[in-house]
């Protein structure tokens, strides 16, 4: 079963604007990634956070955590029409303290952009 | 620029035949990850390796799906005999260990088909 749950599954917006994605997860994590992939393509790992950070940027993406929530937001700013893909939160699955083996993804969101 | 290579892209195969997936992972990786993508189901983990040994295979249906790594350029992922609901797009990801805290490089997939 799923680790992480992302909200919206599916959001559509117009170029320029924000995009905002959300995932839940249901157990203790030592740290959480976010990746996209295209259409007909492989994930792409855009940003990890660790579970004692609170917030993370890169670019245009800013990433929050928060632990007490068991949830993360995904923020895209100026979105554009290349930003157009699927975005997947994922997980680690309970492994050993300090570093885990496995790597749980959720169902992701869909994002279209339109120019 | 290093990535995952995966073999075939398409296999579409008749119900009751063998199928054999390929992967190389990125030179230096020590973790391997196989996950099947489905509409319904999402990204599901199959299977893991850590310096070519097996860490847990419990996602995988073990009477028809082996997974194995003969050397440390090559993992592969056997179906025999496939299924209708075996149809899906498999992903194998290479990272480095702990594999859950480092990002995974995903190959961009086998899309099978089983008729």
């Amino acid at each position: 079963s799923q680790q992480g749950e992302e909200d919206p599954q599916a959001l559509s917006i117009q170029e320029g604007e924000n995009a905002t994605m959300n995932c839940s997860y249901k157990t203790s994590i030592n740290n959480l990634q976010w990746y996209r992939q295209n259409s007909g393509r492989g994930l792409v790992h855009l940003i990890l956070i660790r579970s004692n950070e609170r917030e993370k940027h890169s670019g245009r993406l800013r990433v929050t955590l928060d632990t007490s929530k068991k949830s993360s937001s995904l923020l895209i700013t100026a979105s554009r029409a290349a930003d157009t893909a699927s975005y997947f939160c994922a997980t680690d699955a309970g492994g050993r303290q300090g570093g885990s083996e496995k790597l749980v993804f959720g169902k992701g969101t869909k994002l279209t952009v339109n120019p | 620029d290093a990535r995952v290579t995966q073999t075939p892209r398409h296999k579409v195969t008749e119900m009751g035949q063998e199928v054999t997936m390929r992967c190389q992972p990125i030179l230096g990786h020590n973790t391997v990850f196989w996950y099947r993508q489905t509409m319904m189901q999402g990204l599901e983990l199959l299977a893991y390796f850590r310096n070519r040994a097996p860490l847990d295979d419990s996602g995988m249906p073990k009477d028809r799906f082996s997974a194995e790594m003969p050397d440390a350029t090559l993992a592969t992922l056997k179906i025999q005999p496939s299924e209708p609901r075996d149809s899906a797009v498999y992903f194998c990801a290479s990272g480095l260990d702990p594999g859950a805290a480092s990002p995974l490089h995903f190959g961009n997939g086998t899309r099978l088909t089983v008729t």
